[in-house]
This record gives structure tokens, sequence and C-alpha cells, in this order.
């Protein structure tokens, strides 16, 4: 158990649909990452919060969306769902570092299937 | 704008045999780097990290990895596989205030 926890961990739905993906990152740390992995682009970088702020955006599609909350458990949502958003949503929590290198802990992730 | 590249998306070697999986990067800046490790239906767990400190890397589970900066690579070795090292591994960068960037990772297959 890493101690970041993810629900649901699988979740089928239809194109056109919205759903929310629920991330608790783990004990004292203060950024949440939110990651998308599927075959054909491998782990793509979504978007950061740190202490409730948006603090870096990567290729998020405009139909998502995500935020971070007071007692920093985020969420992602994602509407108008196509099938090519199909995939496995990982977040991932870290404490900054004296060194500078951020290690993310990464949860076990939220397969979404779209039919 | 940093990237990693891995060379070959799938490497099968013998138990007992030399793992080596290869990764390069690019950065504009000095680059912290990372392994990490995914089990199959779990989440991606960190092998190592290089941070500016030594070149040569120790991990868990017997896994090592050496920053040479001249070939901008970091590649991971093990001298020796075991069944369980199958899992998909990734390289990763980042300058330290960016998110990591991964490359698309390498399977690695271990036969009895």
């Amino acid at each position: 158990d890493s101690g970041v926890t993810q629900t649901p961990k699988h979740l089928i739905t239809a194109t056109g649909q919205r759903v929310t993906l629920r991330c608790s990152p783990r004990s004292g740390d203060l950024s949440v990452y939110w990651y998308q992995q599927s075959l054909d682009q491998g782990l793509q970088f979504l978007i950061q919060y740190y202490n409730g702020e948006e603090r870096a955006k990567g290729n998020i599609l405009e139909r998502f969306s995500a935020q971070q909350f007071p007692d920093l458990h985020s969420e992602l949502n994602l509407s108008s769902l196509e099938l090519g958003d199909s995939a496995l949503y990982f977040c991932a929590s870290s404490v900054p570092t004296g060194s500078g290198a951020n290690v993310l802990t990464f949860g076990a992730g939220s397969r979404l299937t779209v039919l | 704008a940093q990237s990693v590249t891995q060379l070959g998306s799938h490497v099968s070697v013998s138990e007992g045999a030399l793992v080596l999986l290869r990764c390069n990067y690019s950065s504009s800046v000095p680059p912290y780097l990372f392994w990490y490790v995914q089990y199959p239906n779990q989440g991606l767990q960190l092998l190592l990290k290089y941070t500016s400190a030594a070149t040569l890397v120790k991990g868990i589970n017997g896994f090592e990895a050496e920053f040479k900066k001249s070939e901008t690579s970091f590649h991971l070795t093990k001298p020796s596989a075991h069944m369980s090292d199958a899992a998909e591994y990734f390289c990763a960068v980042s300058s330290g205030n960016t998110p990591l960037v991964f490359g698309k990772g390498t399977r690695l297959s271990v036969i009895a």
C-alpha cells in the first residue's frame, strides 16, 4: 500500500457521460498529480495541484477538470466522454524535498472504460 | 522541454542473466532522473533516483543506474534477473520544479 488512495478502481460508462475520479494523497503530501496511461500515448501528465492551488498543467483536455480540496484530496472530472478517454488514470502525491527532486508516490489507478 | 527515450519496448532475458534497460534523456537544465517499475494491475513504484550526487545510483531489488552526462543516458541494470523482475519499467526526467516526464516504458520478460 503506497498510501495514495484512488477510487473507484474500475469504472465502465458510456460515451457522452461524466465521471469523477477521487484521490487521497499520502499523509503529509501537499502536491497531487494526475496522469493518464494509455497504450498508444504512454504516461501523460495532466495536471498538478499544490496545497489547493493549480501548479502545473499538461496535456489535459478542456473536457477534463480537476481540483484539490482543503483536506488535500483531489478529484478529476471527465465529461462528454469519448471512446478514446478509456485509460488508466493515476494519481500521485509528493512533498517537496530539499534537493528539488520531488519523488512521486503513485496510487493503484482508476481504470476507465468508455463504451 | 524535457523528454525521455527508452530504447526497446520489450526486453526478454533468461533468469540469472544481466538486465539492461536503456534510457536517454533530453534536458536543457541539469536533470533529476528516475526509474519506476509497474507490476501488473498496480501503480508505479520508485526503483531509484539520480539527484546530482553520485553518478552511480543503487536502488531497490538489486537494481542500479549510472548517470552519464556525456551520453545523456541513465541506463538501468541488474546483474542477475529473477522471475519476479518481470514488469514494466519507466524512466522519467524532471528539472525539480516540473512534473515528471515519462518514457514510453520497457516491458521486461524473464524466461526460466
